[in-house]
């Protein structure tokens, strides 16, 4: 199993509507996750990043951490033809400072 | 302004050479990361490192190598051993803080080898 998984996509889903992206991590990692959003050719920059079981919020993003079943997931509300990219799912390997990624899934927000 | 800086932004190698990728942060940052990403895949970890004259392998280091003699700087080198090296290489720097530990990324460096 990997440590970190993501469903490559890709999501579409029209604009407007509720983008919901999803990772399941495995007992390796560490209770941080973080998301990125990466635009083609570009680096990643960080959306959220959550530490504990719950959700987070921030503008129209919303990170929920479902400790018991291993998930993170990042909801976009509101979703617009810029928020098309790919959103990389990370998470720290045990106690370690490692930041270990998923492989990423494509959103496509259609106009 | 603070960030990340990485040089040059593209690199052409030929086969059997070695080539340095620069990485410098003026975030006052402890720990420092390299990754490896090819095409359509996510971010592999190549090297990092949690303080000035240590660092650790990571998941893919051979034919890589590195140093961490400032704290502000860096550097990977791709050495000839490498036999795929051509991909977009990616460094990132975070606080030494297991509290907040959100890391930051450089522009980038996409190293073609030719």
């Amino acid at each position: 199993q990997k440590e970190v998984e993501q469903n490559s996509g890709p999501l579409s889903v029209p604009e407007g509507a509720i983008a919901s992206l999803n990772c399941t991590y495995s007992d390796r990692v560490s209770q941080s996750f973080f998301w990125y959003r990466q635009y083609s050719g570009k680096s990643p920059e960080l959306i959220m990043s959550i530490y504990s079981n719950g959700d987070k919020e921030d503008g129209r993003f919303t990170a929920q951490l479902n400790k018991a079943s291993q998930y993170v997931s990042l909801l976009i509300r509101d979703s617009q033809p810029s928020d098309s990219a790919t959103y990389l799912c990370a998470a720290r390997r045990d106690s370690s400072y490692k930041l270990i990624f998923g492989s990423g899934t494509r959103l496509l927000v259609r106009p | 302004d603070g960030g990340i800086t990485q040089s040059p932004k593209y690199l052409f190698r030929k086969e059997g050479q070695n080539v340095t990728l620069s990485c410098e942060q003026n975030l006052n940052h402890d720990a420092m990361y390299w990754y490896r990403q090819d095409p359509g895949q996510g971010l592999r970890l190549i090297y990092y490192s949690q303080i000035v004259n240590d660092f650790q392998k990571g998941d893919i280091a051979e034919g890589y190598s590195v140093s961490r003699e400032k704290k502000e700087s860096f550097p990977l080198t791709v050495t000839s051993a490498q036999k795929n090296p051509t991909a977009f290489y990616l460094c990132a720097s975070s606080i030494r803080d297991r509290g907040r530990t959100e890391a930051f990324f450089g522009q980038g460096t996409r190293l073609t080898v030719v």
